[in-house]
């Protein structure tokens, strides 16, 4: 069973930067899983920050980005902001129409 | 405007069905693969199902495979999910979801606001 692995909680100071990763219980990530990434606020429906590793949703500002670092997917968040605070997600794609979800991380900002 | 209004949630009985609908407008819906990911209370997100553009292919996850299929019909611009056999375990919302690229089977960019399934 392919299990995708985030960070459970992580926290930034306002102003800070931040990266999250992505990974991979038995593998190495790289661009062939196509890593996208979310947020959400609970209650809320997810927003669509990155797709394809790096392209930016419209009307995502340039402080979240996407990255392969290692062998993990990465969001760097540059500059945090208070409403930054949320859970993110991430998903890899295995083929086949397969998509996974990772566990999420829930990113705090103090 | 891009939208997603999905449609058809409610509270069932476990063993029963249950059809979602989830209506686009402000795209060529016909141009692109559309998902379905759910999300129980309290837990993450989890892919559920993909179809392609056209319809001829689709895909699902292990936990509703045999018993959810997604279809679709762009004469009417909609996306469906038809669940059965539901379990107290399929209790999420569900949020219908565009694949960003015309011809692609992963990743979202454009998400409906969700509708809330219970099975008890």
């Amino acid at each position: 069973q392919t299990v995708v692995t985030q960070e459970p909680s992580l926290s930034v100071s306002p102003g800070g930067t931040v990266t999250l990763t992505c990974g991979l219980s038995s593998d190495s990530v790289s661009t062939t899983f196509y890593p996208s990434w979310y947020q959400q606020t609970p209650g809320q429906t997810p927003r669509t920050l990155i797709y394809n590793t790096n392209t930016r949703s419209s009307g995502v500002p340039d402080r979240f980005s996407g990255s392969i670092l290692g062998n993990k997917a990465a969001l760097t968040i540059t500059g945090a902001q208070a409403d930054d605070e949320s859970d993110y997600y991430c998903v890899l794609y295995m083929g086949s129409g397969i998509s996974v979800f990772g566990g999420g991380t829930k990113l705090t900002v103090l | 405007q891009v939208q997603l209004v999905e449609s058809g949630g409610g509270v069932v009985q476990p063993g029963r069905s249950l059809r979602l609908s989830c209506a686009a407008s402000g795209f060529t819906f016909s141009n692109y693969g559309m998902q379905w990911v759910r999300q129980a209370p309290g837990t993450g997100l989890e892919w559920v199902a993909v179809i392609s553009y056209d319809g001829s292919n689709k895909y699902s996850a292990d936990s509703v495979k045999g018993r959810f299929t997604i279809s679709r019909d762009n004469s009417k611009n909609t996306l469906f999910l038809q669940m059965n056999s539901l379990r107290a375990e399929d209790t999420a919302v569900y949020y219908c979801a565009k694949v960003p690229y015309s011809s692609a089977l992963h990743a979202f960019d454009i998400w409906g606001q969700g509708t809330m399934v219970t099975v008890s």
